[in-house]
């Protein structure tokens, strides 16, 4: 099975902050790589398909790079609302489909 | 619009078997590329993808999981149903339908969306 481990598990920062969330694939995915959001309580929400192409109506202040076993997930200048807790998937060939185990991101 | 809504039991006992329906709409499973997926999050805990029925019928299982689920289909319903036996308290987890959308080209590129709101399920004595 693929594993996806995100770092880190979480994170503190403020209104207007650039911040980077990492995703490693413990084997190579290719591109396929998603990323989702999930506030408390709600259903995760999707952002990013193949590493790096954003979902319609996502703001552009996020943004996803990586291919073969590394990834990030960066969002440029943080809102009130990005404040949320932040999943990778891997969608490569065969399952499990797994999902990296989250990365919280909190207000500081 | 696409819309998907789980239903289920709340509370269920160990050993117990557990049925899960998910009632869609805004799309057909009889679609070339379609599929529905279940996913579950213990309390506090990460996601976990468990099956995944594609609109050919073709099934995808959690290796860990695939001897305790089923997953199946019924088009004229709009509904896909996850059972899962000898439920455990470990089981005990909010339960999500999702939508598998996708790239119609050559990629392969595919994601879930959008998420049914979950039910969560409780396994308890």
């Amino acid at each position: 099975d693929i594993q996806m481990t995100q770092s880190p598990s979480s994170l503190s920062a403020s209104v207007g902050d650039r911040v980077t969330i990492t995703c490693r694939a413990s084997q190579s995915i290719s591109s396929y790589l998603n990323w989702y959001q999930q506030k408390p309580g709600k259903a995760p929400k999707f952002l990013i398909y193949a590493a790096s192409s954003l979902q319609s109506g996502v703001p552009s202040r996020f943004s996803g790079s990586g291919s073969g076993t590394d990834f990030t997930l960066t969002i440029s200048s943080l809102q009130p609302e990005d404040f949320a807790t932040y999943y990778c998937q891997q969608s490569y060939s065969t399952p499990p489909y797994t999902f990296g185990q989250g990365t919280k991101l909190e207000i500081k | 619009q696409i819309t998907l809504k789980e239903s289920g039991p709340t509370l269920v006992k160990p050993t117990q078997t557990l049925t899960l329906t998910c009632t869609f709409s805004g799309f057909s499973l009889s679609t070339s590329g379609v599929g529905v997926g279940w996913i579950r999050q213990p309390p506090g805990k990460a996601l976990e993808w468990l099956a995944l029925i594609y609109w050919n019928d073709d099934k995808r299982y959690s290796p860990s999981l695939k001897s305790r689920l089923t997953i199946t289909k019924d088009t004229s319903k709009n509904q896909v149903v996850l059972t899962m036996t000898n439920m455990d308290p470990v089981d005990t987890a909010t339960y999500y339908c999702a939508h598998r959308g996708m790239n119609y080209d050559s990629s392969g590129y595919w994601w879930f969306d959008p998420w049914g709101q979950g039910t969560l399920v409780t396994v308890s004595s």
